[in-house]
């Protein structure tokens, strides 16, 4: 079974801090993990993915992401936040299926605000 | 084209009402797939189409009827549905093995 976890609901950094979302997953076999943002009444927009190669993933708007095998971690990072960062962020990794399709499995969100 | 389109963005309908969401793609995408958001909430996966046939139905009420006419649209008919079934609806498409693009979504109200 395939699960992930985001232990924060709510992450508060100051603009121009580095900020830092938390993943960790469960699966069977080899993960293929992604990060989403979602902005209010807004569908999901797509930041990057993890699925085999460098442990540094780099992603859209200059977020980034460290794939960790041993602490089964797959957290969201960027140098330096701006306001307009201010949104949801899901982690999710995908079990595909028979067909080719990719099913994805969502974390329960991580609601970060950048502080002006 | 890298959009998914979703029509309409906002629904109101009674619990006696018929509607359909529509969703279109022009990635060339083979997977496409229904998602329900409650607020604040992760969306949680209803249905998957891979190459125009169901091959996922996540115990969806009968009420929600799916319906792929061809690759690049992807239908959810509504009947009878309850108050609870007020949410975000989300489609999404991908290429096997890759990320999902999601559309903005319907807003869905049920009286």
């Amino acid at each position: 079974a395939q699960s992930v976890a985001q232990p924060e609901d709510q992450v508060n950094v100051a603009e121009g801090n580095p900020l830092t979302v938390k993943c960790t997953y469960s699966v069977s076999g080899n993960p293929y993990l992604f990060w989403y943002v979602q902005y209010p009444n807004r569908g999901l927009q797509f930041l990057l993915k993890y699925i085999t190669g460098d442990n540094l993933v780099k992603g859209s708007y200059g977020f980034e992401a460290e794939f960790n095998k041993s602490q089964t971690s797959f957290h969201l990072k960027k140098p330096s936040a701006l306001v307009s960062d201010s949104a949801l962020y899901f982690c999710a990794v995908s079990q595909r299926d028979q067909t080719g399709a990719n099913n994805l499995f969502f974390g329960t969100g991580t609601r970060l605000t950048v502080i002006p | 084209d890298t959009e998914v389109t979703q029509t309409p963005k906002h629904l109101v309908m009674g619990m006696t009402n018929k509607k359909s969401l529509k969703c279109e793609q022009h990635m060339g995408h083979r997977a496409m797939y229904w998602y329900k958001q409650k607020a604040k909430k992760p969306p949680e996966l209803m249905f998957v189409y891979s190459y125009e046939k169901l091959s996922i139905n996540e115990s969806v009420p009968s009420r929600f009827s799916p319906e792929c006419p061809n690759s690049s649209l992807l239908n959810l008919h509504l009947h009878a549905l309850q108050p609870e079934d007020s949410a975000l609806y989300l489609c999404a498409s991908s290429q096997a093995g890759n990320e999902q693009f999601f559309g903005p979504g319907t807003r869905l109200t049920v009286l």
